[in-house]
């Protein structure tokens, strides 16, 4: 079975606060991928890497950076977290390619800022 | 502007009852389509992935179809644990990275 792995499940930070969400893929997959999740505005694209040390903006970057050292592990992190960032956080991944490769969800990190 | 669309927001089904979940999209050239199944709280589950026109997939009460401009989630017989929001995905064929793009989403509920 395919497995994303989010290491936390329930956050609780404060405004200003670095924080760092991890996942780690066993499927030997090329692409990682971080989004969140609002009620209304659906998954939106934070970052995408397609190889380690390699990262490309998504949709909405601004306030988020990312680290990826080793091809299993994507880190998403929050430089100064801000009430705004409360959301669930979803981790993925995918083989890269010609063809249109599944993309696999971990079960997501709710982040609530305070 | 390459989209996707779903409807309806929101369906409640009586247990038996079947019914269909529509994806529309609009993309310049189409990679791949996918569907999955969130349920509250959770991240996404995958269930298919269509490549071209004519394709169905099927799994238990599910069946995905594709045409050249949408695709169909087909609910036959649903029972209470099918009760959760299907998100359909889609990659558009020119794309500088892996890109998938999707839908809001509709939430099915199914009534004992």
């Amino acid at each position: 079975d395919v497995k994303v792995t989010q290491s936390s499940r329930y956050l609780v930070k404060r405004t200003g606060e670095k924080v760092f969400l991890e996942c780690v893929q066993d499927m030997d997959h090329e692409n990682m991928f971080w989004y969140r999740q609002d009620p209304g505005l659906g998954l939106r694209l934070i970052y995408f890497s397609y190889d380690v040390k390699m990262k490309e903006k998504g949709d909405i970057p601004e306030g988020y950076s990312v680290s990826r050292e080793k091809k299993e592990r994507f880190s998403l992190i929050l430089e100064s977290a801000s009430t705004n960032q409360t959301s669930m956080y979803l981790c993925a991944s995918s083989l890269h390619g010609i063809s249109g490769n599944t993309i696999y969800f971990g079960e997501g990190s709710w982040l609530t800022v305070v | 502007e390459d989209q996707v669309t779903q409807s309806p927001e929101a369906l409640r089904l009586q247990e038996g009852e079947s019914s269909s979940l529509n994806c529309s999209y609009t993309v310049s050239g189409l990679r791949g389509l996918f569907w999955y199944r969130q349920d509250p709280g959770k991240g996404p589950e995958f269930l298919f992935t269509l490549y071209s026109a004519g394709e169905e997939k099927e799994k238990e009460r599910l069946k995905a179809t594709l045409t050249k401009k949408e695709s169909f989630l087909h609910i036959t017989a649903p029972k209470p644990e099918d009760s959760a929001t299907y998100l359909c995905a889609v990659q558009p064929l020119k794309t500088s990275y892996d890109k998938v793009i999707f839908g809001p989403g509709t939430s099915l509920s199914v009534i004992p």
